[in-house]
């Protein structure tokens, strides 16, 4: 079954310093997303992406996130300035269509850590 | 009124029995919901989607009623392998809203 990768899986970095968490979406897939998830809360949603722009956002995807499709095949999210609270598992989703009933496939997460 | 609402539980239930969920949502103009399964520290995978007139997966069994804006997810004889979060999530213009998730564990 077709998977959407993420690496690295654990991420430990310093607070100010910037991370690049990096997915391989399904390849015919063309919609791509992250959300994210605080340890213990629910699964948020940052951003939407398609036909290389940015589709939507939330209000929790500021200046300091980026995202961007290098290559037709990577999908990256860059958090320039990483804070505290910016620790979370960040999870890379795909999907092959934005209407009907077509779910969305997960890749297994980066547990981002900033200390 | 919280977008996706879902009792968090936990629903501790034996071996063998039926469990329901339900999950309601505030934007009437939703058109897609979905139940997905998480377990600890893992991503969300697809349990199935939700149509308008009910459908069925072998043992789940999921609801809509557009009118009262919920969504219920039926689960017949527990398997201790079905213990996880249960997700209630109603797709937006662009994006998935997921609701907190309802705890199932199911004992021996």
């Amino acid at each position: 079954e077709p998977e959407v990768t993420q690496t690295p899986s654990h991420q430990v970095t310093q607070m100010g310093q910037e991370v690049i968490l990096r997915c391989v979406p399904i390849s015919n897939h063309l919609y791509f997303y992250w959300y994210r998830q605080i340890l213990g809360q629910k699964v948020e949603f940052l951003v939407s992406f398609y036909n290389n722009e940015i589709s939507e956002k939330s209000e929790i995807f500021d200046d300091q996130f980026s995202v961007e499709r290098p290559d037709g095949s990577n999908f990256t999210l860059k958090i320039r300035s990483t804070k505290l609270e910016d620790s979370a598992m960040y999870f890379c989703a795909s999907s092959v269509s934005d209407r009907g009933n077509y779910g969305y496939t997960f890749g297994s997460g980066t547990r981002l850590t900033v200390v | 009124r919280k977008e996706v609402e879902q009792d968090p539980g936990p629903f501790n239930v034996p071996e063998g029995a039926t469990v329901a969920f339900n999950c309601t949502y505030s934007n009437s103009a939703s058109q897609s919901f979905f139940w997905y399964r998480q377990d600890c520290r893992k991503e969300p995978k697809l349990l199935m989607s939700v149509y308008s007139s009910g459908n069925e997966d072998g043992r789940f069994t999921a609801q809509l009623n557009r009118a009262s804006q919920y969504i219920s997810l039926l689960i017949r004889d527990s398997k201790l392998s079905d213990s996880a979060t249960y997700l209630c999530v109603v797709k937006g213009t662009y994006k998935y809203i997921f609701g907190t998730g309802t705890r199932l564990k199911v004992l021996a």
